[in-house]
């Protein structure tokens, strides 16, 4: 059991530059969301989404985009990198209806260098 | 959005002796979920316990417990007997039970284990 996949692991851009950071889980978990990890910040909410088709702004939402198209992948999207976007990176999924005290579970993260 | 605060930004304790790492939230809401999650050098994040809102009883997982005061919004990790291997950082987490169901974070304590 996989659980959640995400890549890459470290990523350098350059400003104004764009990427995709993937993620997939193969639990069936109806919960997906990114955050982002800066020194002193904790984990903040980037998006969120609750099943297929859905998605939401967390609580840093700008300049990334995300989709979900299929219960299993939730890509994010930098369209044009910045850099204060330089961070550490989590996907995480959980199961959402009927299971709410399913914690989180969390991807190996990606360290993204914007220079 | 739900705040959760982390008071603490380092704790260090002796080996084999017992530590409280504190954390606060804000909520309006009745019903909702407290985790407390591990995180090693190694970027991995590791669910430590978990918290029903509506259950009285404390959380307890082997050496790990809470201390749950649900009318001060209170929600302390004791961790007896520490070990080498706990010294890590540790994120309260509170999620929502309403709307997208979202994970809240703070921003984290990182604790020392001295030998």
């Amino acid at each position: 059991n996989a659980g959640v996949t995400q890549t890459p692991k470290f990523q350098v851009l350059k400003t104004g530059q764009s990427m995709t950071l993937q993620c997939a889980q193969d639990m069936n978990h109806e919960y997906m969301s990114w955050y982002r990890q800066d020194p002193g910040m904790g984990l903040r909410l980037i998006h969120y989404s609750v099943g297929a088709g859905i998605t939401d702004q967390g609580e840093v939402p700008n300049g990334y985009n995300v989709s979900r198209s299929t219960t299993e992948d939730f890509p994010l999207r930098l369209l044009s990198a910045a850099p204060s976007q330089t961070s550490v990176y989590f996907c995480a999924s959980s199961y959402s209806r009927g299971a709410r005290n399913s914690p989180l579970h969390f991807g190996n993260g990606t360290r993204l260098t914007v220079t | 959005a739900q705040t959760v605060t982390q008071s603490q930004p380092e704790m260090s304790v002796q080996e084999a002796e017992t530590v409280t790492l504190s954390c606060t939230y804000d909520t309006s809401e009745s019903d909702y979920y407290l985790f407390w999650y591990k995180q090693p050098p190694s970027r991995q994040m590791i669910l430590v316990i978990r918290q029903e809102a509506y259950k009285q009883q404390n959380a307890t997982e082997n050496r790990f417990s809470v201390n749950f005061q649900k009318a001060a919004k209170s929600f302390s990790l004791k961790i007896s007997d520490s070990q080498l291997g706990d010294a890590a950082m540790y994120f309260c987490a509170y999620r929502r039970t309403a709307g997208g169901n979202q994970f809240y974070f703070g921003t984290g304590t990182s604790l020392t284990v001295i030998p």
